[in-house]
C-alpha cells in the first residue's frame, strides 16, 4: 500500500521567510497533487505534477520521481499563507479516481 | 460564477437516522467525489463517479450510499449502518480522472455531528 508522508507536521515561520514542505511516497505514481486547506475547511488545488517543477506566483513545487519525493516551497511568506498544505498521489496502475492523501502540514506565518 | 456547492454547512443526525448531504456543480465536470476528513487523518475517499449513472466505491464506502442521476449532482446518504459518522465531508469534481483533467475542485464541506 502506498504511504504518503509529509514533513514537518507543523511549521511556524516569520513573515518573509522561505518555507519548504516535504512529501514522500513509497510506490510508483502517475501524478502528485499539492492542495491548500484554509482554516474554514475549504480546499484549493495548487499544483499537479508528474515530473520536474511548476511555479505559480510565490509557490514552487518540485518532484523527484527517482527519489519518490516532492517539495512545496513558498517564497516571501505572508500571514495569508497560513493554512494546511496537503500532498496527494495517484498510484501508477491504481484505481482511477482514487488519490492517496497525506495528513497535511499545518503552516502558521506570524507577522 | 462556476463552482461547487455543498449543503448544509452543519448537519445533526440522531441515532438510527439516515441523512443526505447535497453536492452540486456547474463546472460541467464529468467526475465527482466524496471524501471524509477526520482530525489528524488524511482525506479518505468514500465514493466517486466518472460519469452519470455510474459510481465506484472508495476506501471507506461501508455505511454510505450515493446516486448520480444528473451530471451536476452527486448526493451522499449517510445511513444508520455508519456507526461513526461524525466527520467533515468534502465533495469535489474534476473534468476527468487522469491526465491533465484530474485536478479536483472542492466544495466548502459539510460538518456532520451525531446527537
Amino acid at each position: 500500500k502506498n504511504e504518503v508522508e509529509q514533513s514537518p507536521q507543523n511549521l511556524t515561520a516569520q513573515e518573509g521567510e522561505f518555507i519548504t514542505i516535504n512529501c514522500s511516497y513509497s510506490v510508483g505514481i502517475s501524478a502528485l497533487h499539492w492542495l491548500q486547506q484554509h482554516p474554514g475547511g475549504g480546499i484549493v488545488s495548487l499544483f499537479m505534477l508528474s515530473s520536474g517543477k511548476k511555479k505559480h506566483g510565490r509557490l514552487i513545487a518540485t518532484i523527484n520521481i527517482q527519489e519518490k519525493h516532492s517539495s512545496l516551497h513558498i517564497t516571501a511568506s505572508h500571514p495569508r499563507d497560513s493554512a494546511v498544505y496537503i500532498c496527494a498521489v495517484r498510484e501508477r496502475g491504481g484505481s482511477q479516481g482514487n488519490l492517496i492523501f497525506g495528513k497535511g502540514t499545518k503552516l502558521s506565518v506570524k507577522p | 460564477d462556476g463552482g461547487i456547492t455543498q449543503s448544509p454547512k452543519y448537519l445533526f443526525r440522531k441515532e438510527g437516522q439516515n441523512v443526505t448531504l447535497s453536492c452540486e456543480q456547474n463546472l460541467n465536470h464529468d467526475a465527482m467525489y466524496w471524501y471524509r476528513q477526520d482530525p489528524g487523518q488524511g482525506l479518505r475517499l468514500i465514493y466517486y463517479s466518472q460519469i452519470v449513472n455510474d459510481f465506484q466505491k472508495g476506501d471507506i464506502a461501508e455505511g454510505y450510499s450515493v446516486s448520480r442521476e444528473k451530471k451536476e449532482s452527486f448526493p451522499l446518504t449517510v445511513t444508520s449502518a455508519q456507526k461513526n459518522p461524525t466527520a467533515f465531508y468534502l465533495c469535489a469534481s474534476s473534468m476527468g480522472v487522469a491526465g491533465g483533467r484530474e485536478t479536483q475542485y472542492f466544495g466548502p464541506g459539510t460538518r456532520l455531528l451525531v446527537l
